[in-house]
């Protein structure tokens, strides 16, 4: 059965602090890593990563795919309260019938 | 303007009941989903539909009837319901590029609440 597992489930940093939220896959016919910020509602678009070994970022977000250990981490750095939030990574499968697979994601919490 | 938009954003009912949630999207995406995200805040993909045609049918029970009327509209119907449909339903809706999906972009959520 297709499974992602994210790590670790829950995180308190405090402002400032540079947090690393992990995510590893076991998915039938892989073909990307997304990573998703949820706060109050919907799940908002942070990254996808196709290829391994190539960092995207986004501000003080970043995030890497490594394709070999079947995992992806998610850095924020010197963060804020307003990081505040449950992130979401979901492996991305083709070929037909074609899903994203959720974590349970993190839930970061970052005290001012 | 809402990229993908779901009516009602809160729906209380007893068991047993009938209902139906909307969901309507203007990104111009050619594939619609929907998600049960549980009280653990699992997400967890129902349904997919790509240009009104079925694609994805997650084990979902028969209870459920997803209908797509056009490519920028996907309903979710649940027959009698139960206290474990609780739950926050999201729609989501990508496009077919490059010969894959791409992201896919959520909807605002519905809360249900069996009673």
């Amino acid at each position: 059965e297709d499974k992602v597992v994210q790590s670790p489930l829950s995180l308190v940093v405090h402002e400032g602090d540079t947090v690393t939220l992990n995510c590893s896959y076991e998915v039938t016919n892989f073909r990307s890593l997304l990573w998703y910020k949820q706060e109050k509602k919907a799940p908002t678009f942070l990254f996808m990563l196709t290829s391994s070994g190539i960092e995207k970022k986004s501000g003080r977000l970043s995030s890497i795919l490594d394709k070999k250990e079947l995992s992806s981490i998610l850095n924020i750095t010197a963060t804020q309260t307003g990081d505040s939030a449950i992130y979401l990574c979901a492996a991305g499968t083709q070929g037909g019938s074609e899903k994203l697979v959720f974590g349970k994601g993190t839930k970061l919490t970052v005290n001012p | 303007d809402t990229a993908v938009s779901q009516t009602p954003k809160y729906l209380v009912t007893q068991m047993g009941n009938d209902k139906s949630i909307k969901c309507e999207q203007n990104l111009g995406h050619d594939t619609m989903y929907w998600y049960k995200q549980d009280s653990k805040k699992f997400l967890k993909i129902m349904f997919s539909y790509n240009n009104k045609e079925l694609i994805i049918n997650e084990t979902v029970p028969n209870r459920f009837s997803p209908k797509s009327p056009d490519k920028a509209h996907l309903n979710l119907h649940i027959n009698s319901l139960e206290l474990g449909d609780s739950a926050v339903y999201f729609c989501a809706s990508s496009q077919w590029r490059g010969g894959a999906y791409n992201e896919q972009f959520f909807g605002p959520g519905t809360r249900l609440t069996v009673l």
